[in-house]
């Protein structure tokens, strides 16, 4: 499967600055990426879509503006947080795809999180 | 919309079995999946189901009913690095390759 990483694991930030986090696939071309933020207890809540040469899809509810994110490459993704504050505090995760929906190779591979914390 | 419900914890001894339901109401269906996340860690892949039956990999089945909208992940010979949360899945058709995920089943193994 896919290898995915994330930089960095975890960081500490002032409220108001900004922090950009890079998901990477190291050993899979990836066209499209995924970011996710999941809450303390709670479950993976999908943030955007990244599309390698074309802007991201947001889900509903997630500020474009606040969460800038740009694919230039199809090994590289990144997530900026613009502005921080303590309630941005979360586990924000990446993924790759391979394979098409609904069919036997489909798979989605997970980078190993980087925790974020607003103070 | 998308809703996908599953117990929020379950406990169970070492060495037992246990399986772990999941129920889904989405806009079509393309596929299920279930995903192990170990406290503080990215979830990793356990099974992939798309059509109606039984998928086994070694200690770890899953089964999948379209008709009735219903996963279960089943579990055997459980040991204690088993405990985690255990996170459903699906792939809705029109939702491209997006996963709308359930809001996950902590499992504590106890001796």
């Amino acid at each position: 499967g896919a290898v995915v990483s994330q930089h960095p694991s975890w960081v500490i930030c002032k409220s108001g600055t900004s922090v950009k986090i890079e998901c990477r696939s190291l050993d899979f071309q990836a066209t499209t990426m995924f970011w996710y933020r999941q809450f303390p207890k709670q479950s993976l809540m999908l943030m955007a879509t990244s599309n390698e040469g074309s802007k991201a899809t947001y889900e509903q509810g997630v500020e474009k503006d606040k969460f800038l994110i740009n694919h230039a490459s199809l090994t590289l993704s990144t997530l900026t947080v613009t502005s921080a504050h303590p309630e941005d505090s979360s586990f924000y995760i990446c993924s790759v795809i391979s394979g098409l929906a609904g069919g036997p190779g489909y798979e989605q591979y997970f980078g190993p999180g980087t925790r974020l914390t607003v103070t | 919309g998308q809703n996908i419900d599953q117990p929020t914890e379950m406990t169970a001894t070492e060495g037992a079995i246990v399986q772990i339901n999941c129920t889904y109401q989405t806009s079509g269906f393309n596929g299920l999946f279930w995903y192990q996340q170990h406290a503080g860690e990215a979830p990793t892949f356990l099974s992939y189901n798309v059509l109606d039956g039984l998928e086994e990999k070694g200690r770890f089945s899953s089964f999948l009913s379209r008709s009735k909208g219903y996963s279960y992940l089943l579990l055997k010979e459980l040991q204690m690095k088993d405990s985690a949360s255990y996170l459903c899945a699906v792939n809705p058709a029109g939702g491209g390759n997006k996963l709308t995920f359930g809001t996950g089943t902590q499992l504590k193994v106890e001796l």
